[in-house]
């Protein structure tokens, strides 16, 4: 079956550790997408990625990187400089053409 | 930009109808529609791309308003499983396929 994974569902760190937070799909899209998403909020854009090798930041990128090595892959690693990194972290794909984005099951970070 | 959602929550009894609407301040390439049940992705549901366009299925349907700055989303005779938050995102002319700006969420419940 085709879709989007992420890893791990429910992640715990101390604050002050960078953690980094996995994205893959198997439906050979091109575009992928982090999204940060705060309880009783909408999402907000971290960075996204149009093709391997290039990505642009979103509207929070501060305190986030990512990379994009492979085109299944898109990880995005919360780094200690991050104010307040405890969020439900969202991923999502996109074909070339197409409008509807596929996300994943979101990854629930929280920070002691 | 941000859009604007109204309501944020609205209570309905199974059988009632609902409209959720979605502004922006200027007009808009695109409208996207989603539903997130609590601790899960979002769901998919429609885009839409022209203006005065109305697009459906089922019980649910959605407009885009002439000068698409406005697009509702409505929901009728609704189900218990229609319960759930519904965000709208939305797309500018000149960022078309890169950055879908959500807005902060209608959260609906449907009662027996």
């Amino acid at each position: 079956d085709g879709g989007i994974t992420q890893s791990p569902k429910y992640l715990f760190r101390k604050e002050g550790q960078n953690v980094t937070l996995s994205c893959e799909q198997n439906l050979n899209h091109d575009a992928m997408y982090w999204y940060r998403q705060d309880p009783g909020q909408g999402l907000r854009l971290i960075y996204y990625s149009q093709i391997v090798n290039d990505f642009q930041k979103g509207d929070i990128a501060e305190g986030y990187s990512v990379s994009r090595e492979k085109k299944e892959s898109f990880p995005l690693t919360v780094t200690s400089a991050q104010k307040n990194p405890t969020a439900f972290y969202l991923c999502a794909s996109r074909g070339r053409g197409q409008g509807k984005k596929f996300f994943g099951p979101g990854t629930r970070l929280t920070v002691l | 930009q941000q859009p604007v959602q109204s309501p944020q929550a609205v209570i309905l009894r199974e059988g009632e109808d609902a409209v959720i609407n979605c502004s922006s301040s200027k007009a808009l390439y695109s409208v996207h529609w989603y539903r997130q049940k609590h601790g899960e992705a979002p769901v998919f549901l429609m885009i839409l791309l022209k203006g005065g366009e109305q697009k459906g299925h089922e019980k649910i349907s959605a407009s885009f308003n002439e000068k698409k700055q406005q697009s509702s989303l409505y929901l009728t005779a609704s189900q218990l499983s229609y319960s759930g938050t519904y965000f709208c995102g939305t797309e500018m002319p000149n960022n078309a396929g890169n950055m879908l700006t959500f807005g902060g969420g209608t959260r609906l419940m449907v009662k027996p």
